[in-house]
């Protein structure tokens, strides 16, 4: 049972391009979303969170859109960087623990 | 470095061994989660606690795995008698008390392989 999908296991983005990457959940109880990146060999990095009262939260080069009536979520990067290469996890926080997406590894080529 | 510590960082036992793995929080966090992550898969959680108590342990295997996390010291995730299955990478996080919608703060995990 995947409460959480990323559907794309790999993005390959020029860089100074936007990356868009996708998230889809089923359980409408979570209530809080977060983008995770992750380098290999290291814990994942907290990048930007959303409540499920917002549509939208911005953070310098990073903004996460959520479309509750969708369950959909997304992270936008732009313009992307050579070091925004890593996977990227989405999560959804229901009762204080996290239900992880699958990830998708982003590539910026130069 | 004020972040979450995990140790070790790699840890190799051999099947039927124990494995203990360590944990220490953020400062002023006293909320841990312990998660698994297998080969090409997100992470998948195991056990929350506090100080001294379990919250949640909705994800832990019913058998040979306990978490811990004393009033003092660090939180101790054990797993008794490893089987290849075990090998993973194991990730720690914490949180703030008392504060709603705050992110987890992960640590850089420890690696178990099983012989």
């Amino acid at each position: 049972d995947q409460q959480v999908k990323q559907n794309s296991p790999s993005l390959s983005v020029q860089e100074g391009r936007i990356s868009i990457l996708n998230c889809d959940y089923t359980n409408s109880m979570f209530d809080y979303f977060l983008w995770y990146k992750k380098y290999p060999a290291e814990g994942p990095t907290f990048l930007i969170s959303i409540s499920s009262i917002k549509d939208k939260n911005e953070d310098g080069r990073f903004t996460v859109f959520l479309n509750k009536s969708a369950k959909h979520l997304s992270l936008h990067i732009v313009p992307s960087q050579p070091g925004d290469s890593a996977v990227y996890f989405c999560a959804a926080q229901g009762a204080q623990k996290l239900v992880f997406g699958q990830g998708t590894r982003l590539t910026i080529n130069p | 470095n004020a972040g979450v510590m995990q140790n070790p960082r790699h840890l190799v036992r051999r099947r039927g061994q124990e494995a203990r793995l360590r944990c220490s929080p953020m400062k002023g966090h006293s909320h841990v989660y312990w998660y698994r992550q297998l080969p090409e898969e997100g992470l998948k959680f195991m056990v929350y606690l506090q100080k001294e108590n379990i919250i949640d342990e909705s994800g832990m295997p019913k058998e040979r795995f306990s978490a811990e996390f004393p009033k003092e010291g660090p939180s101790i995730l054990r797993i008794q008698q490893v089987v290849r299955g075990d090998s993973a990478a194991y990730f720690c996080a914490s949180s703030p008390v008392g504060q709603r919608n705050q992110p987890q703060h992960f640590g850089d995990g420890t690696r178990l392989s099983i012989l």
